[in-house]
């Protein structure tokens, strides 16, 4: 079974712009979870989204958002990027209840 | 009161040593307590999970000990090796819910 895939791996942009992340889950999970990771904070969620549907939230300001497909692959996007912006964004898939999450590399992304 | 406070930040063992890695919650309703291993470069794998109502499980060379009544759980490593050398990250989580992390450990385990 393939893992989390997750594009690009790295990714360079200027303040101000937008990005948006992509990841394609194992197969079969219809949940899909965004993290952002950066050394002092550890990981941080962004939001979760099931069958289409955000699930959850985290604290996150609303230049972070997220949607899913039908077949359940999840893109992230950031608007106006700032330099604290610039961290490793993981994306993770699960099955149903408290099921582990199974995570994919992660996109870094550079703010300059 | 959903925070996972993880300690230490960082440990360094002798190889051969044990490895212990402590964190705590508040939220009485997590009822899944995983644990992390993230390799430079890679995205965090579960390395070994626990439910409440057991104090202990064991995997190999990983055990988790689980105190419920303190709200606390730990990580340890037996005879710690080098390949062991990653950060390590707790969480919790309730039903359905967001998984909740730790800020991580990182463990260096000297040769």
């Amino acid at each position: 079974k393939a893992g989390v895939t997750q594009t690009p791996r790295y990714l360079i942009k200027t303040r101000g712009q937008q990005v948006t992340l992509s990841c394609s889950p194992i197969s079969g999970h219809r949940s899909v979870s965004w993290y952002q990771q950066t050394p002092g904070q550890g990981l941080q969620f962004l939001f979760e989204y099931f069958s289409e549907t955000q699930r959850n939230k985290g604290n996150f300001p609303g230049r972070f958002s997220g949607r899913q497909f039908s077949n359940s692959r999840s893109e992230m996007n950031v608007s106006t990027l700032e330099l604290g912006d610039s961290a490793l964004y993981l994306c993770a898939s699960r099955g149903g209840g408290s099921s582990p999450l199974h995570f994919g590399n992660g996109t870094r992304l550079t703010v300059t | 009161q959903q925070q996972v406070k993880q300690s230490p930040q960082s440990l360094i063992v002798q190889k051969g040593g044990i490895s212990i890695i402590n964190c705590a919650y508040e939220n009485t309703a997590f009822d899944y307590f995983p644990w992390y291993q993230q390799f430079p470069g890679k995205g965090p794998a579960l390395l070994i999970a626990i439910r409440p109502d057991v104090s202990e499980k064991k995997e190999g060379r990983f055990t988790i000990s689980f105190n419920k009544s303190a709200k606390q759980f730990s990580l340890h490593i037996m005879d710690s090796q080098p390949g062991d050398s990653a950060t390590y990250f707790c969480a919790a989580s309730s039903r359905d819910d967001k998984i909740i992390f730790g800020k991580g450990t990182r463990l260096h385990i000297l040769p």
